[in-house]
């Protein structure tokens, strides 16, 4: 039973292009969650899906940002127009009910 | 607001040693704590937490909860420089929201 894989592992945009970052929860798992750490600081919450449904995106800045879970295929999270400042590793984490969660690699976002 | 906070920030030890990493936590409605090992870049479980008192161990490490005190430690003995990681607490609610502390960056010398 694989991971939660994440894809890319390391992704470069200029400033304004659209970063998409991918995550496959792992098998049998319905609940996906995405979280940001920035340098030196913890990890933050930023949206948690089921199949279909984004259920809390609270943490999630309502401007430029998006994510999704389809029926079929990977969860994106979708970053519009990136700054400077959404350089970070992006986690996704997945897990069978809302009990502990398992963590992917993460993509490292660098906006140059 | 929720936090959890994380002690010490960094530490180093020699191989051979023990270690304790402390970990407070003020969380509404909490209902477990949880513990990560964050070595390069994914976090990876270690254990989760409901009960006070109960102790979780797995090989070298282990892990209490108490929730009147709103404190949990991790335990390394006999550490290795294979534990040279960033240990994460995190406190839920029980919902998907972890709270995360900044962690406690270990590092083992040999």
């Amino acid at each position: 039973n694989a991971g939660v894989m994440q894809n890319p592992r390391h992704l470069v945009r200029r400033r304004g292009q659209e970063a998409r970052l991918r995550c496959s929860p792992m098998k049998g798992h319905s609940h996906v969650y995405w979280y940001r750490q920035l340098p030196e600081e913890g990890l933050k919450f930023m949206v948690y899906l089921q199949k279909e449904n984004i259920i809390d995106e609270s943490g999630m800045p309502k401007e430029r940002f998006s994510a999704e879970f389809p029926k079929e295929g990977p969860s994106i999270l979708r970053i519009q127009q990136v700054v400077r400042g959404d350089s970070a590793a992006y986690f996704c984490a997945s897990s069978y009910s809302r009990d502990k969660a398992f963590f992917g690699q993460g993509t490292r976002l660098t906006v140059v | 607001e929720d936090k959890v906070v994380q002690s010490p920030l960094s530490l180093v030890v020699h191989e051979g040693d023990t270690v304790t990493l402390n970990c407070s936590y003020e969380v509404t409605n909490f209902r477990s704590l949880l513990w990560y090992k964050q070595e390069k870049k994914a976090p990876t479980f270690l254990f989760m937490l409901t009960s006070s008192g109960i102790e979780k161990k797995s090989g070298r490490l282990s892990s209490i909860l108490d929730k009147k005190e709103l404190f949990s430690i991790l335990n390394i003995t006999a550490t290795q420089t294979g534990d040279s990681a960033i240990y994460l607490c995190a406190g839920s609610s029980g919902t998907y929201k972890y709270i995360f502390g900044t962690g406690t960056r270990l590092k083992v010398l040999a």
